[in-house]
């Protein structure tokens, strides 16, 4: 079984600044994949970034960049030049290769001030 | 990109009464999709894997009968939440991993159908 844990439930950031949302994992697979999806207020569930777990090299897509730490099970987003654009609900997920389908984290709400 | 559309957005039915939820695979094929259900502030829980010709699988602790889910073509899957309680108000949604990626592309999410049961 997978469990992806967010012990953030709300983060606040300055607009332009730089925030990190934290998300641990647990599995008993060697090939899975972690995931960060945005979802807005419109609900719609946004990929954000994509990590596989056999690579080393962490993941980046513009301002938003991973740290994947392996062996702590730990999957970290760090948002840069935060954008008003930015404010969501963002959710950790893993698959596993074999299984296919998403767990979730319980989420973290972002804002972005002025 | 790939495109899942999700309807309706939006429906409201006595309780008792039994709603379908469709969520289509535009434009690519769609051999598993698979439903979610997501009460307010709070996360995405698996209720089913569905798969294309075959009986869909259903997480720990969801009722087959009463979430019915058939997906007949690569391109459509249908949920329909039968006899429906209060209780059963939340925010379904659905998600499909185009077949022709691999099974470790991303999945492609609907825009969601928010139940009320009144």
């Amino acid at each position: 079984a997978q469990t992806v844990t967010q012990s953030q439930p709300e983060m606040s950031v300055q607009e332009a600044e730089t925030v990190t949302l934290s998300c641990t994992y647990d599995t008993s697979e060697s090939d899975y994949y972690l995931f960060w999806y945005k979802q807005p207020p419109s609900r719609q569930m946004i990929l954000v970034i994509r990590q596989e777990a056999y690579k080393q090299q962490n993941a980046t897509e513009n301002r938003f960049s991973v740290n994947f730490q392996k062996a702590a099970k730990s999957f970290s987003l760090k948002i840069s030049d935060s954008q008003l654009g930015d404010a969501a609900m963002y959710f950790c997920a893993s698959c596993t290769g074999t299984a296919s389908k998403l767990t979730f984290g319980t989420g973290t709400r972002l804002q972005v001030t002025l | 990109g790939a495109v899942v559309s999700q309807h309706p957005s939006w429906v409201i039915c006595k309780s008792g009464t039994s709603v379908k939820i469709e969520c289509r695979s535009l434009d690519f094929q769609a051999t598993t999709m698979f439903w979610y259900r997501q009460f307010p502030k709070q996360s995405l829980m698996l209720m089913a894997t569905s798969n294309e010709g075959s009986k869909a699988t259903y997480e720990q602790g969801v009722e087959k009968d009463k979430f019915l889910i058939n997906h007949a073509s690569l391109t459509l899957s249908t949920l329909t939440v039968t006899s429906a309680h209060p209780e059963d108000s939340s925010f379904y949604i659905c998600s499909a991993r185009d077949a022709g990626a691999g099974v470790n592309s991303p999945l492609h999410f609907g825009n969601g159908t928010r139940l009320t049961v009144t």
